[in-house]
């Protein structure tokens, strides 16, 4: 059973920085695309980065290009995003989500961990 | 960016009625449109990608059409656990685009 689970979220400051974590199994973690997708409260989905198999190809929106980093440990079946200079805007809850690798939607999900960014 | 538009942002309708859900792109999308249902506790549930191909587990009341730019959800036969929220998104080329979402509920 394929199983994503995030963790690592929180409050945080106004232009301080957060690094979440996801943990997978139930599949081979090195052979799929990975991706973050955000909700913020009461709003709709949006992406946020991707993440090829090997780590060496990274994409993300013009919304959070630069001050966010997607990065992977393939050893240890997990997925990070590092948050940098966050905005109120950056509130949400954060998925992790499998990604099919060549034609881009996102056919497993985790439940989520919220980021609040308020002072 | 492609702009996903989706209608209606809320739905009412009863069990064993036949609803559907219409998503409409900026711009040309070729076949690459996902429907996503969303429920309070349980993790996104992917349900059609490709237009029109069904993900394992997918019941065969959900249906999925259209190319280009307009593409059409339909739920046939509704039953009671398909009421929540549900999302189209673009996967045809980055950034992915998600539509802003239809809550369809119990009438």
């Amino acid at each position: 059973e394929v199983q994503l689970v995030e963790s690592g979220g929180g409050l945080v400051q106004p232009g301080r920085s957060l690094k979440l974590s996801c943990a997978a199994s139930g599949f081979t973690f090195s052979n799929y695309y990975m991706a973050w997708v955000r909700q913020a409260p009461k709003k709709g989905l949006e992406w946020v980065a991707t993440i090829s198999t090997s780590g060496s190809r990274t994409y993300y929106p013009d919304s959070v290009k630069g001050r966010f980093t997607i990065s992977r440990d393939n050893a240890k079946s997990s997925l990070y995003l590092q948050m940098n200079s966050l905005k109120s805007e950056d509130t949400a809850t954060y998925y992790c989500a499998r990604q099919r690798t060549t034609t881009g939607y996102f056919d497993y999900w985790g439940q989520g961990v919220m980021v609040t960014v308020s002072s | 960016d492609v702009q996903m538009t989706q209608s209606p942002s809320n739905l009412a309708a009863s069990p064993g009625e036949s609803v559907s859900i219409n998503c409409k792109a900026s711009k040309s999308i070729s076949k690459y449109l996902a429907w996503y249902q969303q429920k309070p506790g349980k993790a996104n549930k992917l349900l059609i990608y490709s237009g029109s191909t069904l993900q394992s587990g997918t019941p065969s009341r959900f249906s999925g059409s259209g190319s280009g730019t307009d593409f059409t959800l339909t739920i046939r036969n509704l039953e009671p656990e398909d009421f929540g929220l549900y999302y189209c998104q673009q996967h045809n080329e980055y950034p992915y685009t998600f539509g802003a979402g239809t809550k369809l509920e119990l009438k």
